[in-house]
C-alpha cells in the first residue's frame, strides 16, 4: 500500500532554532500533501495544503512565515519551523494522498517536536 | 459550531461489547467520509470508508446520513486492541482540490 515516510519522528531543539520536517511517499506520487499539527487530546488541525511545484495554501491563523513549507517534487515535502518557540511543541503530521486510494489519505507517522 | 464533531468520551465498555459512535459535520455539500484510528502518539489509520449505503467489515459497521448530516461507527464484540481513538474525517472541495477536516475524535476504552 501506499507509504508517506516522515522524519525525524522525534526533536528537541532550543528557543530560537529551526527544525525540519520531511515527508517521502516512498511508492507513489503525492501532488498534494497535508500538514496538520495535533496537540495533547485535541483534533489533527491542518495548518497548510502543499502542491508540488506551487505555493502552500496556509490556514486561517497559520503564520506562512514561521512554517514554510516546500513542495518541490512529486515525493518531496517539508515543513519548516522557523525560530521555534516553546509553544510550538507539538505533534506535526504530514498526509498524501495516492491515486487510487480513494479518498483515503496515508499518514506519516509524525514528528514530536519538543522546544525548550 | 465546530465543522466536524463528535464526542470526545472515553466511552468505557467491558469486552464483547457493541459500542457505537457518532459524528456530526456541518458543511452538507462535504462528499467524502472516512473513520481512522488512532494509537496513543502514533499516526491515524484508515478504518474504514463510509458509504451511503453502509458499510460492513467484520466487526465494524460505518453507516452515513446525509439528511441529518452525521456518520456512526458501531463496533461488535468489542476487544481489548479496539481500544484508542476513532477520528471520523469528512472531505470537503471542489476541482479537484480535497479537504480533510478531522474530528476530535472518540476515545474508546475496553477493559476485561
Amino acid at each position: 500500500g501506499a507509504v508517506v515516510s516522515q522524519h525525524p519522528s522525534r526533536v528537541i531543539c532550543k528557543s530560537g532554532t529551526s527544525v525540519k520536517i520531511e515527508c517521502r511517499s516512498l511508492d507513489f506520487q503525492a501532488t498534494t500533501m497535508f500538514w496538520y499539527r495535533q496537540f495533547p487530546k485535541q483534533s489533527l488541525m491542518l495548518m497548510a495544503t502543499s502542491n508540488e511545484g506551487s505555493k502552500a495554501t496556509y490556514e486561517q491563523g497559520v503564520e506562512k512565515d514561521k512554517f514554510l513549507i516546500n513542495h518541490a517534487s512529486l515525493t518531496l515535502s517539508t515543513l519548516t519551523v522557523t525560530s521555534a518557540h516553546p509553544e510550538d511543541s507539538s505533534f506535526y503530521i504530514c498526509s498524501a494522498r495516492a491515486a487510487g486510494q480513494g479518498y483515503g489519505y496515508t499518514f506519516g507517522s509524525g514528528t514530536r517536536l519538543t522546544v525548550v | 459550531r465546530k465543522e466536524v464533531e463528535q464526542d470526545p468520551g472515553p466511552f468505557n465498555v467491558p469486552e464483547g461489547a457493541t459500542v457505537a459512535f457518532n459524528c456530526t459535520y456541518s458543511n452538507s455539500a462535504s462528499q467524502s467520509f472516512f473513520w481512522y484510528r488512532q494509537d496513543c502518539r502514533k499516526e491515524p489509520k484508515l478504518l474504514m470508508s463510509v458509504y451511503s449505503s453502509g458499510n460492513e467489515d467484520g466487526r465494524f459497521t460505518a453507516q452515513l446520513n446525509r439528511a441529518s448530516q452525521y456518520i456512526s461507527l458501531l463496533i461488535r464484540d468489542s476487544k481489548l486492541s479496539d481500544s484508542a481513538t476513532y477520528l471520523c474525517v469528512v472531505i470537503t472541495g471542489t476541482g479537484g482540490s480535497y479537504i480533510p477536516t478531522f474530528g476530535r475524535g472518540t476515545s474508546l476504552i475496553v477493559h476485561p
